[in-house]
C-alpha cells in the first residue's frame, strides 16, 4: 500500500534561514508521480511541483528546490532564505500508476512557522 | 488554466439540516472529480471520486447516504451533507482532473463548513 510520511509535524525557523521538510514514500509502483502542495493559513492548496518517478533530477525553482532519492525513497522539499510569507503547511504526496494515478496520498503535512 | 471553483467558501448550518457544496471546473472538462475532507491540523482525507455520468466510489468509511455526490455534468459535481451533525465540521475540498490535465488534479479553495 502507499504511504506518505512527513516526520516533521512543525518546524519553526527565523527569517532567512534554510529549512528542509523531508518526506519519506512507500509504494510497490515502479511508476508514481510525487507531489508538494503548500496551504497557507486561507486554505487554498497551492501546487508546487510534480516529478516523476524516472526522473530523479533536483530541482531548482527560486528559492524551492526538491531532492529526489529513490534508494532512499524520499522527496524533500528545502527552501532557501525562509521569508514570512512561507510560513504555511506543506504536504508531500504520492499517486501510483497502478490506481490511474487517480488516488492522491498525502502526507499528515509539516507546518512551517517562519518569524521575522 | 485549470482553475477550479467552489461555492460556498464557508457555510454555517444547524444540526439536522443538510448543505450542499458546488465544485466547478471553470476551464476544463472534469472527467473525474474528487472530494476529500480536512479536520483541523490533520491531513486530507479522500472521501470519495466521481466520474461524470457515474455513481461516486466513496472511500471506507465514508457514509455514502449521509454524503450525496453528484456529478451529472463535465464541469459540475456537488457533495450535499445529509441531515448534518456538528462532527461533520470540517473544511471540505474538491479537485478535478480530465483529458488534457495529465492526470493532474485542480484543487479548489476549499469550503469550509460549520454545523452548529
Amino acid at each position: 500500500a502507499q504511504k506518505v510520511t512527513q516526520a516533521q509535524t512543525e518546524i519553526s525557523v527565523v527569517e532567512k534561514e534554510d529549512v528542509t521538510l523531508d518526506c519519506v514514500y512507500e509504494t510497490r509502483d515502479t511508476t508514481y508521480y510525487l507531489f508538494w502542495y503548500k496551504q497557507p493559513p486561507s486554505g487554498e492548496l497551492v501546487f508546487l511541483i510534480r516529478r516523476n518517478s524516472f526522473d530523479e533530477q533536483n530541482e531548482i525553482s527560486g528559492r524551492y528546490s526538491w531532492n529526489f532519492q529513490k534508494s532512499t525513497s524520499s522527496f524533500n522539499f528545502t527552501i532557501t532564505a525562509s521569508q514570512v510569507v512561507d510560513s504555511a503547511v506543506y504536504f508531500c504526496a504520492l499517486s501510483e500508476a497502478n490506481s490511474g494515478y487517480s488516488t492522491l496520498t498525502f502526507g499528515k503535512g509539516t507546518m512551517l512557522l517562519v518569524s521575522p | 488554466g485549470a482553475v477550479v471553483s467552489q461555492h460556498p467558501s464557508w457555510v454555517i448550518c444547524k444540526s439536522g439540516t443538510s448543505v450542499k457544496i458546488e465544485c466547478r471546473s471553470l476551464d476544463f472538462q472534469a472527467t473525474t472529480m474528487f472530494w476529500y475532507r480536512q479536520f483541523p491540523k490533520q491531513s486530507l482525507m479522500l472521501m470519495a471520486t466521481s466520474n461524470e455520468g457515474s455513481k461516486a466510489t466513496y472511500e471506507q468509511g465514508v457514509e455514502k447516504d449521509k454524503f450525496l455526490i453528484n456529478h451529472a455534468s463535465l464541469t459540475l459535481s456537488t457533495l450535499t451533507v445529509t441531515s448534518a451533525h456538528p462532527e461533520d465540521s470540517s473544511f471540505y475540498i474538491c479537485s478535478a482532473r480530465g483529458p488534457g490535465t495529465a492526470y493532474e488534479q485542480y484543487f479548489g479553495p476549499g469550503t469550509r463548513l460549520t454545523v452548529t
